[in-house]
Order: C-alpha cells, then sequence, then structure tokens
C-alpha cells in the first residue's frame, strides 16, 4: 500500500514552545490531509481537514491559532502546535488519501503517529 | 453532528472463538466503512472495507457486514488467534467530505 511518513515519531517539549509535525504522502499525491488526536485508550479525533493550496477546514472545538496546518504541496502537510502545554501532550496522527475521483471509495493511510509531550 | 458509536469497547475471547464487534452511524449519507485495526503505539491499519452498495465482504477469516437500512455495520473475526489481539477501529466516511469518523475503538484480547 501508499507510504505516509510522519516525522518526528516522539518529541518531548518545554511548556510555552511550539513543536512543528510533519506529515508525507511518499508515493502518491494527496489533495488532502488529515489530523487526528488520540489519547490513551481512546479513539481517534478529527482535529482538521488540510486542503493543498487553501486554508484547512477544523473541527467544532479545535483551535485553529494554537493547532496551525499548512498544507503547502500535495505531499506534505504540517501542524504546529503553538505555545504548548502539559495538556497538549497526545498522540497526533495524520492520515491521506490519493487525489482523484476516486476519493469517495479510496482507503486512507496512516502515518506513523507524532507523541507529543510537553513538559 | 456526524457520529459512529462501536460496542462492545472491550471484548476477550478464546483462541478459535469468534468475535464480533458492532457499529451505528448517524450520518445517512456516509457511503464508505473501513475497518482499522491499532495495535499498542503505532499506526492503524485498514484490515477490511465496504461501500454503501455492497452488503457483505469477506477475507479469509474476517468479513464485515453493512445494513444501510438500520445503518449500522459489523466485523466479524472467525478462528481468533492471538495475534488478533488489538484495538479495532470502524470508521464512516461520506463521499464530498472524505473525512473519517472514528468509532471509539474496541480492545480485542484473544485467550491462548
Amino acid at each position: 500500500g501508499a507510504v505516509v511518513s510522519q516525522h518526528p515519531s516522539w518529541v518531548i517539549c518545554k511548556s510555552g514552545t511550539s513543536v512543528k509535525i510533519e506529515c508525507r504522502s511518499l508515493d502518491f499525491q494527496a489533495t488532502t490531509m488529515f489530523w487526528y488526536r488520540q489519547f490513551p485508550k481512546q479513539s481517534l479525533m478529527l482535529m482538521a481537514t488540510s486542503n493543498e493550496g487553501s486554508k484547512a477546514t477544523y473541527e467544532q472545538g479545535v483551535e485553529k491559532d494554537k493547532f496551525l496546518i499548512n498544507h503547502a504541496s500535495l505531499t506534505l502537510s504540517t501542524l504546529t502546535v503553538t505555545s504548548a502545554h502539559p495538556e497538549d501532550s497526545s498522540f497526533y496522527i495524520c492520515s491521506a488519501r490519493e487525489a482523484g475521483e476516486k476519493q469517495g471509495f479510496t482507503e486512507a493511510f496512516f502515518g506513523q503517529g507524532t507523541r507529543l509531550t510537553v513538559v | 453532528g456526524e457520529n459512529v458509536e462501536q460496542h462492545p469497547s472491550t471484548l476477550s475471547v478464546q483462541e478459535g472463538d469468534s468475535a464480533v464487534i458492532k457499529c451505528t452511524y448517524s450520518d445517512s449519507a456516509s457511503n464508505y466503512f473501513p475497518w482499522y485495526k491499532q495495535e499498542l503505539g503505532k499506526r492503524p491499519q485498514l484490515i477490511i472495507d465496504i461501500r454503501s452498495n455492497v452488503g457483505e465482504k469477506k477475507d479469509q477469516r474476517i468479513a464485515v457486514t453493512l445494513n444501510k437500512t438500520a445503518k449500522h455495520f459489523s466485523l466479524h473475526i472467525t478462528e481468533t488467534q492471538p495475534e488478533d489481539s488489538a484495538v479495532y477501529f470502524c470508521a464512516a466516511s461520506r463521499r464530498g467530505t472524505y473525512k473519517y469518523i472514528f468509532g471509539t475503538g474496541t480492545r480485542l484480547k484473544v485467550l491462548a
């Protein structure tokens, strides 16, 4: 299957600093990427939909000024957690679906996730 | 809003027995229903999916059934093995939005 690479796999940062997470589709083009957040033993909660060349669409309750999303190319989306606090500590996972007419029925491929710990 | 309910939250079965996980979705426009398996600390992996124009799909020991009228779909795993132990998530997606709404997950434990 297609490969989605997420970097870094884990990061520890100090409270108040910002952290950038990258999500790359390695062998396909993705006009749309998705960012999820997963707390321990809980489900994947969709945070935002990242659209190449346009503004991201955020889910209700997600602060867009805190979680900055940039989707500058068909293979790269970034999530920046600004002014991170301990409550932002979580597992962040991106996913991407291949661009094209088949999008309605194609599999979404997930990155390996980034474990963020804010101390 | 869109919602996917998943039951049970935990499931323990003896090796060789069958396991069934059920999901109910709220958005009647949903037309694609994937199932993901996630092992601890790893990314979700697709194990099977079904489209709204099909009622059942099978892949070796895994099968999925879909009842569009009732808006629910189920995952069936037969002849379970210890390596089937993981967390399983269902999801629903609507053509046009392409985003997945995930169920709350089922922690399956297969006892040897």
